[in-house]
C-alpha cells in the first residue's frame, strides 16, 4: 500500500494564479483532511471530510475550496493564490471517520511558493 | 474554539538524558490528546495518544502525561537517542464531527551525541 500519496511534491505560483493540490488514499479510510503547516503554527486544519460526499471547514478554510471525488481521492483547490497562501499543505486520513478519535496518516506533503 | 499552546519550542539534549514536552489546552471538553513526530522533510506520523480517563500511558522509552483539572499533558522521552531529533506536536480533540484536531506550535528537540 501507498498510503497518502500527495501531488505535486512542489510548485511555485505567482499571485493570482490558480491550481489544485490532489491527494489520494488507498487504505480505504472515511475521512480525509487538509493541513496547512507554517514555521511556529503547527498545522492548521483548513477543511475536511468526514466521509465520502460530505466536506466542511476546518480552522482556516478563507481562500480554499476542496471535492471529495470518490472514496479515496479528495482536492484542493486555490482560485487566486496570494503569498499568504505560501506554505507546505499536508493531507492526512483516518480510518472510521465521524466522531471517532483515531490515528491521523500524513501525506508526504506539497510545498507551495506563491510569489 | 480550542487553543493549544506548546512549550518550549527548541529543546537540547545530550544523548541518553531525558525530555519533556509539555502542551496545556483550552476547551475542558477535549478529551483526546496525540502526539506527533516529524522528522526533517518528512511527515508528521503518531507516537503515541492518551484519553481524558487515563491519567498516564507508556510506550518503551515515551510517556504522557494529562492532567485534566490543570488542562494540560506532557510527553516524556527517556534515554533519549540522536535518532529522536525530530519536531513534535501536541494536539487536542473534543470528539466533534470530523475528529478534528488542534495541533500546538510544535518543539524541535534535538539530541546530542
Amino acid at each position: 500500500n501507498a498510503g497518502v500519496t500527495q501531488t505535486p511534491k512542489f510548485q511555485v505560483l505567482k499571485t493570482g494564479q490558480s491550481m489544485t493540490l490532489q491527494c489520494a488514499q488507498d487504505m480505504n479510510h472515511n475521512s480525509m483532511y487538509w493541513y496547512r503547516q507554517d514555521p511556529g503554527m503547527g498545522l492548521r486544519l483548513i477543511y475536511y471530510s468526514a466521509s465520502e460526499g460530505t466536506t466542511d471547514k476546518g480552522e482556516v478554510p478563507n481562500g480554499y475550496n476542496v471535492s471529495r471525488l470518490n472514496k479515496r481521492e479528495f482536492s484542493l483547490r486555490l482560485e487566486s493564490a496570494a503569498p499568504s497562501q505560501t506554505s507546505v499543505y499536508f493531507c492526512a486520513s483516518s480510518e472510521l471517520g465521524g466522531m471517532i478519535q483515531e490515528t491521523q496518516y500524513f501525506g508526504p506533503g506539497t510545498r507551495l511558493l506563491v510569489l | 474554539g480550542e487553543n493549544v499552546e506548546q512549550h518550549p519550542s527548541t529543546l537540547s539534549v545530550q544523548e541518553g538524558d531525558s525530555a519533556v514536552i509539555k502542551c496545556t489546552y483550552s476547551d475542558s471538553a477535549s478529551n483526546y490528546f496525540p502526539w506527533y513526530k516529524q522528522e526533517l522533510g518528512k511527515r508528521p506520523q503518531l507516537i503515541i495518544d492518551i484519553r481524558s480517563n487515563v491519567g498516564e500511558k507508556k510506550d518503551q522509552r515515551i510517556a504522557v502525561t494529562l492532567n485534566k483539572t490543570a488542562k494540560h499533558f506532557s510527553l516524556h522521552i527517556t534515554e533519549t537517542q540522536p535518532e529522536d531529533s525530530a519536531v513534535y506536536f501536541c494536539a487536542a480533540s473534543r470528539g466533534n464531527a470530523g475528529n478534528m484536531l488542534t495541533f500546538g506550535g510544535g518543539t524541535r528537540l534535538m539530541v546530542k551525541p
